[in-house]
Order: structure tokens, then sequence, then C-alpha cells
């Protein structure tokens, strides 16, 4: 069965830091690109940052570029957030979610297909 | 960045019933685009993606369609575990964007 399972959030004061952590198992997470969607308190879902396989590809929100940092390691089949800088404006549910699709899909049609159950994040003080 | 304009915001329907939900990008987006179900306290739950292919696993209730600018996710014979939110996004490009929601609600 695919899964991901995000951790790491919890409540952080302004100006503060969090690395949220995304295992994942059930698939090839080294042929999966990824990426972190967020969702603040009663509201839509906010698309946050990109990884491709390799590392070598990665994107921002311009919301949070600057002060967060993406990664992955292969051989641990984990995906990072880290967080830094952090304000009320960043409190949400933060989500990883893989790139992929039914087998036999074209890959430039590949979307975010699997998503964890996301942890939560609050800047407070 | 592409804008993602969903209408209805917020719809009340009976169960049985057929609805349609509208996106609208701001720009061309080929057929790149996905279409998600989330319930409160929820993952969002991937439904269509490429504008009209069903995720594996989703029943046949579920069609969307449209290229371009224009897109419809069109929900058949409601049934209580479909009342949800929708949202479409777009992946032609990056940054990835998200339609507001549209709020599917019992009437």
């Amino acid at each position: 069965e695919v899964q991901l399972v995000e951790s790491g959030g919890g409540l952080v004061q302004p100006g503060g830091s969090l690395r949220l952590s995304c295992v994942v198992s059930g698939f090839t997470f080294s042929s999966h690109e990824m990426n972190w969607v967020r969702q603040a308190p009663g509201k839509g879902l906010e698309w946050v940052s990109y990884i491709s396989t390799s590392s070598i590809t990665i994107y921002y929100a311009d919301s949070v570029k600057g002060r967060f940092t993406i990664s992955r390691d292969n051989a641990k089949n984990s995906l990072y957030l880290q967080m830094n800088s952090l304000s009320a404006e960043d409190t949400a549910v933060y989500y990883c979610a893989r790139r992929g699709a039914p087998a036999g899909t074209d890959y430039f049609y590949y979307y975010m297909d699997v998503w964890g159950k996301g942890t939560t994040v609050t800047v407070s003080s | 960045d592409i804008q993602m304009t969903q209408s209805p915001s917020s719809l009340s329907a009976s169960v049985g019933d057929r609805v349609t939900i509208t996106c609208r990008a701001s720009q061309g987006i080929s057929n790149f685009l996905a279409w998600f179900q989330q319930k409160p306290g929820k993952a969002p739950k991937s439904l269509i993606y490429a504008a009209s292919s069903l995720q594996s696993g989703v029943p046949s209730k579920f069609s969307g369609s449209g290229s371009g600018t224009d897109f419809t996710l069109t929900i058949s014979s409601l049934q209580p575990e479909d009342f949800a939110t929708y949202y479409c996004q777009q992946y032609y490009t990056y940054p990835l964007t998200f339609g507001q929601g549209t709020r599917l609600e019992i009437k």
C-alpha cells in the first residue's frame, strides 16, 4: 500500500523554525517527484514547494521563498521541509504529495496523485 | 501565476442529483488539470487528472471535461459520501495553483 506519513508539526513562536518530514512506503520513492502543499485553517489549498527525483530542480511559492527549504533523502525514503522565520501566516496543515499517476500514464500528465494525512503547524506566541 | 476560478463557491443538492462544477484558468493550460475531493479534517483525495482521466479506484460517477481555459467536474447520482469540498488544480506550470474550492452541501 502506498503511504506518505508527515511528522514534525507543532506549536512554534513567530520567528522560529521547524522541520517537517514525510516518510513514504509502498512505492519507489527515488522515482517520484514530490511536493508540499499547505492549508490554513478554514482556507483552500496552497502549493508550497516541489523537488525533482535527484533534487536538481526545486521550486517554491513566492510566499515561502527564502525562508523554506525542501530536500529529500532517497536512501531513507524521506522528504523534508525546513521552515525558518515562521509567522502566523504559515499556520496550516502541511501535506506532502507524490507526483505520479496510474500505470501507463504519460509522464507529462503526472500530478499530485497520492497525499499524506498532513501535519499541523501553529505559529503563535 | 495562473489563476484558477471555480464556480459556484458553494452548491446545495439532494441525494440522487447530478451536479456540475466549473473551473476556469486565467490562461490556457491545455488539459493539465486535476480535481480533488476533500472532506472535513481529511487530506485531499485525487479524482481526475489530465482533465478527464479517472484516478484508479474512483467511481465512474465522477467525470471531467474541458481543455484550454474552461473545465468541468460532473458528479452523477449524488450519494451522502459525495458531499465535500472540491478543488481544481492546474499543473501546466509552476507555481501550481488551485481553485478556491466548491463546497457541495446536502439540501
